[in-house]
């Protein structure tokens, strides 16, 4: 079966420090990829998505950068946290070419401080 | 440019009546739509979907229906449980594109 690992589920940066969050996927090959934030009121915002090895679009202008450096990793990252980048960050998958739902990791609370 | 909109940002409802929760899109190219529920420091879990040549479809207590002429889908929960406290997620993704385009969410509140 498959399953989705995000980590770290809780981190506490200061302003100006870099940030990776890690996703990975098992049980499926070439699956598309998505990064969300759920900010207040915001619902979840698309950030990145990948639908295969490199291959990433990004649907805001922001301070955030995502890679997928192997099939079933996604990373999402920044040189230098600000404030605003607090929220709830959420790693999904779906199968590439499948009409069906994306299932989602349990999501990494980020604090910019 | 906010193409899936969940106008209600919360919903209360007694134990055993119907819950309505509903959502509008603007992009006529969607074409496959999902419902998600989602409990605080969690991921969303997907609840029930619909394709676009179906106006309805049905599993257990939840229904989803869809407007194509109105853009509008709506998921129907009945009878509601106060473990359908929650906030639920609409979501529509199209023929010709690989993005999941998610709403705003509702919070549902199912009180005794």
């Amino acid at each position: 079966s498959q399953t989705i690992h995000q980590w770290p589920a809780t981190l506490v940066q200061p302003v100006g420090s870099p940030l990776s969050l890690e996703c990975t996927v098992e049980g499926t090959s070439n699956p598309n990829l998505y990064w969300y934030r759920q900010a207040a009121g915001r619902g979840l915002q698309l950030l990145f998505y990948s639908v295969g090895i490199g291959q990433i679009s990004s649907e805001v202008p922001q301070n955030l950068s995502a890679s997928r450096p192997q099939d079933r990793q996604f990373i999402l990252s920044s040189k230098k946290l600000l404030l605003s980048d607090s929220g709830f960050y959420l790693c999904a998958w779906i199968e590439t070419g499948a009409r069906a739902e994306a299932f989602f990791g349990q999501g990494t609370r980020l604090t910019v401080v | 440019d906010q193409q899936v909109k969940q106008n209600s940002p919360s919903l209360s409802v007694q134990e055993g009546r119907i819950s309505i929760l509903n959502c509008d899109y603007t992009n006529s190219m969607f074409d496959y739509f999902l419902w998600y529920k989602k409990y605080p420091a969690e991921g969303p879990t997907f609840l029930i979907s619909i394709s676009s040549i179906k106006d309805k479809n049905e599993d257990g207590r939840f229904t989803v229906f869809l407007n194509k002429s109105a853009k509008h889908l709506s998921l129907h929960i009945v009878p509601s449980q106060p473990g359908d406290s929650a906030v639920y997620f609409c979501a529509a993704s199209g023929l010709y594109t690989d993005k999941l385009i998610f709403g705003t969410g509702t919070r549902l509140q199912v009180f005794p």
